[in-house]
């Protein structure tokens, strides 16, 4: 079973600032990881998936990058409306499809 | 687009049993693999189970094996989950949602579900 791990629980950076995010497989998965964005009390969003291509009216400001086992998400600029938790999936192997366990992103 | 409304959540004693219903909209039904992943409260998304366009290909967790099944009417344009054998560690808000080679581009709202005596 392929474990996905975030390293940060939990993430402070101020508006306007660059985030950095990251999830490490416990086996390569390719680029098969996918990046969510989720508010409370909201259903996830889909931000990025194949490891970089943003999903349709994602801003560009939101970048993945990474293959194998280590993958980041930066965010550039940060809005006020960019603080939520971020979820990595893979979806390499049906094991079934994990998801990491978040990272919150909060205001500093 | 994919457009998806759940219904059917609520409190449920443990052993006993719920149906969880997803209607969709804004696009071919029938052409689409379809999930259910649920989140306990504070915790991570588990994605529990999915099932092919046509309904013949069904996965599905461990943690739900034997207990749980899921179904489609494509018809209808709706997506089922039935729930059975319920535990106090199934209480989750669960979402239904369209899955796309492993991905999930569309999301319905929710719908919570608490396994308590």
């Amino acid at each position: 079973e392929i474990v996905m791990t975030q390293s940060a629980a939990t993430l402070s950076v101020s508006p306007g600032e660059t985030a950095t995010l990251s999830c490490r497989a416990s086996q390569s998965v390719s680029t098969n990881v996918a990046w969510y964005q989720q508010k409370p009390g909201q259903a996830p969003r889909l931000l990025i998936s194949g490891a970089s291509t943003r999903a349709t009216g994602v801003p560009a400001r939101f970048i993945g990058s990474g293959s194998g086992t280590d993958f980041t998400l930066t965010i550039r600029s940060l809005q006020s409306e960019d603080f939520a938790v971020y979820y990595c999936q893979q979806n390499n192997t049906w094991s079934p499809y994990p998801f990491g366990q978040g990272t919150k992103l909060e205001i500093k | 687009q994919m457009q998806l409304v759940e219904s059917g959540g609520g409190l449920v004693k443990p052993g006993g049993s719920l149906r969880l219903s997803c209607a969709a909209s804004g696009v071919t039904f029938s052409e689409y693999y379809m999930s259910w992943v649920r989140q306990a409260p504070g915790k991570r998304l588990e994605w529990i189970s999915y099932i092919s366009g046509s309904g013949s290909a069904k996965y599905y967790a461990d943690s739900v094996k034997g207990r749980f099944t899921i179904s489609r009417d494509n018809a209808q344009n709706s997506l089922y989950l039935q729930m059975n054998s319920l535990r106090v560690e199934d209480t989750a808000t669960y979402f239904c949602a369209h899955m796309h080679y492993g991905v999930l581009p569309d999301w319905g709202q929710g719908a919570p579900v608490t396994v308590s005596s």
